[in-house]
Parts: structure tokens; C-alpha cells; sequence
């Protein structure tokens, strides 16, 4: 079936550093590509997402770059704080649809 | 503008025993999601509902699990009987609009900590 792979699984920097995450996804037919942030006991919440019609959005401190021909596509975050610390999902919508299809999850650690 | 509520927020069960969670979306939304989330891993799709029906439950194990979504508002998901490996969160979203061709962005409430001993 169609997957999203997400790498990598654990990830540490130093605070003031930047953090590459990086997904790839299988269904070429995939047109939106949401990336989500989950904190300890919480739900995921949206930070940024990229439609298929563009290659690059940026918000402050984050952006995610999409390059459809590789079926890939990255979230970077630029100075670093320690309240960025959580686990990010990456996620690409099954069939142009509504259905998600996340991947695993990075854990990310931003030392002080 | 409040976000997607969920409750009870925790639940220890023994297994075969039943259980039900409860989902209130964000005011206004049509589309309402229940996603299993196994311990390390990312949210898989149960169940989706446009108003008060079912758009796709093709992932729904329907031998123990059942949702539904009366008056097109609150939620309910039912595990009856049971398992193991049923301990997971229950997360449930919800999104404004429902559209064939894409899709809209999805609000996940805070999620039930189901552990089945």
C-alpha cells in the first residue's frame, strides 16, 4: 500500500542550530503535505503545510521545501529553541483525497 | 475559537471489557476523524464522517469497533469487546469542509490514553 517514510527518527541539536527533517512518499497522485507538531499528552498540531502547486513555503523560523519529481519533501527549522522540542509528524494525502497517510515521527531534542 | 474537545482524556480497561470515547469538533466543522495512534508511531485513519455519515471506514476493525456521529456534531467511538492491542490514543479531528478533489486542513483534539490490561 501507499506510505510515507520519515527520517530521522531521533534527532539532537544545539539550541541556535538548525533541524532538516525529511519525508518521502510513494502515491504520485499525493497533491497536499502537512506537517504537524505533538507535544507530551497532546494532540498534533498543524504547523505548516504545502500544496502541490508550489515547491517552497515559509513561516518565520519554519519552511518545507517539496520537489514532486523525487516524491520528497522537508521540514526545516532555523534557530532552534528548547520549546521546539516534540515529536514531528510529516504527512501526504492518499489519492488527492482527504485520507492522510503520516509517517513515524521524529523526536526532536533542542539542547540549551 | 475552541478546538477540538475529547473525553475522558484516560481509560484502564481489562480486556474484553467495553469502552467509548467522545468527540466534540470545532463549531462549523462537517468533517469528523478518528485516528488510532500506537505507542512511536504516526496517527492511522478509522473512520471519517461528512454531516452524520460515513465517507470511509475501510480501516475500522467492525467486528469490535463502531463510531457514529448523531446530528452531525458530537462523535462517539465504541470498542466492544476489547483487545491487547487496542491500547493506543484516540485522536479525533475535525476540518471545515470535506472536498473531493483535495483536502482541508485537519484540528486534532488532545486524544483518549486507552490502556487495555
Amino acid at each position: 500500500g501507499e506510505n510515507v517514510e520519515q527520517h530521522p527518527s531521533t534527532l539532537s541539536v544545539q539550541e541556535g542550530d538548525s533541524a532538516v527533517i525529511k519525508c518521502t512518499y510513494s502515491d504520485s497522485a499525493s497533491n497536499y503535505f502537512p506537517w504537524y507538531k505533538q507535544e507530551l499528552g497532546k494532540g498534533p498540531q498543524l504547523i505548516i503545510d504545502i500544496r502541490s502547486n508550489v515547491g517552497e513555503k515559509k513561516d518565520q523560523r519554519i519552511a518545507v521545501t517539496l520537489n514532486k519529481t523525487a516524491k520528497h519533501f522537508s521540514l526545516h527549522i532555523t534557530e532552534t529553541q528548547p520549546e521546539d522540542s516534540a515529536v514531528y509528524f510529516c504527512a501526504a494525502n492518499l489519492d488527492s483525497s482527504y485520507k492522510l497517510i503520516f509517517g513515524s515521527g521524529t523526536r526532536l531534542l533542542v539542547r540549551p | 475559537e475552541a478546538g477540538v474537545a475529547q473525553s475522558p482524556r484516560y481509560k484502564i480497561i481489562e480486556k474484553r471489557q467495553s469502552v467509548a470515547f467522545w468527540c466534540n469538533p470545532i463549531s462549523g466543522h462537517a468533517t469528523l476523524y478518528w485516528y488510532q495512534q500506537i505507542l512511536g508511531q504516526g496517527p492511522k485513519l478509522l473512520i471519517q464522517f461528512q454531516n452524520n455519515g460515513v465517507v470511509d471506514d475501510s480501516q475500522l476493525p467492525k467486528d469490535r469497533f463502531s463510531a457514529e456521529r448523531l446530528k452531525g456534531v458530537d462523535s462517539t467511538l465504541k470498542i466492544q469487546p476489547a483487545k491487547l492491542e487496542d491500547s493506543a490514543v484516540y485522536l479525533c479531528a475535525s476540518s471545515l469542509v470535506f472536498r473531493g478533489g483535495g483536502t482541508d486542513t485537519q484540528y486534532f483534539g488532545p486524544g483518549t490514553r486507552l490502556t487495555v490490561l
